[in-house]
């Protein structure tokens, strides 16, 4: 029978633009959050961490958000390029265990 | 440094054979992964070593599965006997350890025929 594919959450943006990707984490005692891009056919590159006793951290065009009252994380990125397309998985750690991934969302820049 | 390097890159084998996934994790770094990506799970943590120690196996999907380090510069993900529905791309990932950056290789894209 057909298989069902995981259905990743797309976010269209024109290019020039700015993109807010949203992700909602599961364990409130999580204390490091990490952003990674995929683009196709690679493995998944670090974009910014923050840790837990911050809010906001901000990088080259891009700007992490954490709200922990809602458990809540956004990544900001500024003035997309079409070279932003890609898949984006927010991951959470606590403790020394390893990176939880979230299912992503794919970022289509529109030129 | 070349980053995390992972052999090979495709692997077509028929159901039934034996797979071995090979990967060098970043030199220096002291915590090994092994995770698995479909469209229908997403990215799943398999096993991950601290000091070539298995730590946590429990994300291995069953005795088919097993996953070696012998030595700080070199892991084995090994399928024995392989099945359709481990087709998946197979992303082996290093770390310094704790909560930080684990940096990825390339992947292995596993098709059982």
């Amino acid at each position: 029978g057909e298989s069902v594919g995981l259905h990743l959450p797309t976010l269209s943006v024109q290019e020039g633009d700015n993109s807010i990707i949203n992700c909602a984490y599961s364990n409130s005692a999580s204390d490091y959050f990490i952003w990674y891009k995929q683009e196709s056919g690679k493995g998944p590159q670090f974009i910014i961490d923050i840790r837990s006793n911050m809010d906001k951290r901000q990088g080259q065009r891009v700007t992490v958000l954490l709200n922990k009252t809602v458990k809540h994380l956004s990544l900001q990125i500024a003035a997309t390029q079409p070279g932003d397309s890609a898949v984006y998985f927010c991951a959470e750690s606590w403790g020394n265990t390893p990176l939880v991934f979230g299912k992503g969302t794919r970022l289509s820049v529109i030129a | 440094d070349a980053g995390v390097i992972q052999s090979p890159r495709h692997e077509v084998t028929e159901m039934g054979q034996e797979v071995t996934l090979r990967c060098k994790p970043i030199s220096g770094h002291n915590s090994l992964f092994w995770y698995r990506q479909t469209m229908m799970r997403g990215l799943e943590l398999l096993i991950y070593f601290n000091n070539n120690v298995p730590i946590d196996d429990s994300g291995m999907p069953e005795d088919r599965f097993s996953a070696k380090m012998p030595n700080a510069s070199f892991s084995t993900l090994k399928i024995q006997p392989s099945e359709p529905r481990d087709s998946a791309v197979y992303f082996c990932a290093s770390s310094t350890g704790g909560s930080t950056e684990a940096f990825f290789g390339q992947g292995t894209r596993l098709t059982v025929v």
